[in-house]
């Protein structure tokens, strides 16, 4: 198995520009997450879906933060303006069920300059 | 508000010395309880997980953890550390009614020296 996969691993761009990370779940998983990772705030989970659904954003921290998952083997998180706070590194996960063990991608690194 | 609290932010250890990190967190219900590891520069990868039966388990590359419900504790131990074991550990939790919200401690940054 191939595992998580997301693309880009490394983005680098000005702030308010949008920014899309991608996001492909092991085949087979039904829950699917996005976390962030910063030195300040540790790993955060910004949004999870089960089964395409999403179920809890509440990690979404404002607006211009917007997640989809528009089928099972594919999910985007956007940031639309991006600023330079949302340098972090941005990790998507999938799990068989939703209290289940997780599995990480190889990670995005955002830099927003 | 639940949370997960990992004692140490940074261990210093020589090879072959033991380990053990704490791990404690604040819900009362069930949960499932999992450690992970980052290598430098690597996404997070399982260590171990504990759902349910023998508090004690075994996970990849000699590490182990025990769960003490009384303590509501999930320490990480391993008995004799390499300079491979260099990273950064995280304990996580998830509890019984929020699904799949797997909350993180903030992490401990392990460093082995040769």
């Amino acid at each position: 198995d191939a595992g998580v996969i997301q693309s880009p691993r490394h983005e680098v761009t000005e702030m308010g520009q949008e920014v899309t990370l991608r996001c492909k779940p092991i085949s087979g998983h039904n829950s699917l997450f996005w976390y962030r990772q910063t030195m300040m705030r540790g790993l955060e989970l910004l949004i999870y879906f089960n089964n395409n659904v999403p179920i809890d954003d509440s990690g979404m921290p404002e607006d211009r933060f917007s997640a989809k998952m528009p089928n099972a083997s594919f999910s985007t998180l956007k940031i639309q303006p991006s600023e330079p706070r949302d340098s972090a590194v941005y990790f998507c996960a999938s799990s068989p069920s939703s209290g289940g063990t997780q599995y990480f991608g190889p990670g995005t690194r955002l830099t927003v300059l | 508000a639940q949370s997960v609290s990992q004692h140490n932010h940074h261990v210093i250890l020589s090879e072959a010395a033991s380990l053990e990190l704490g791990c404690n967190y604040s819900y009362g219900g069930t949960v499932n309880l999992f450690w992970y590891v980052q290598y430098p520069g690597q996404h997070l990868q399982l260590l171990l997980k504990y759902f349910s039966g023998d508090p004690l388990v075994k996970g990849i590359k000699g590490f182990e953890a025990e769960f003490i419900k009384s303590k509501f504790s999930f320490n990480l131990r391993k008995p004799s550390v390499q300079w491979s074991d260099t990273a950064e550990y995280f304990c996580a939790v998830i509890n019984g009614n929020q699904g799949g919200k797997l909350i993180f401690g903030q992490g401990t940054e392990l460093s082995v020296k040769p």
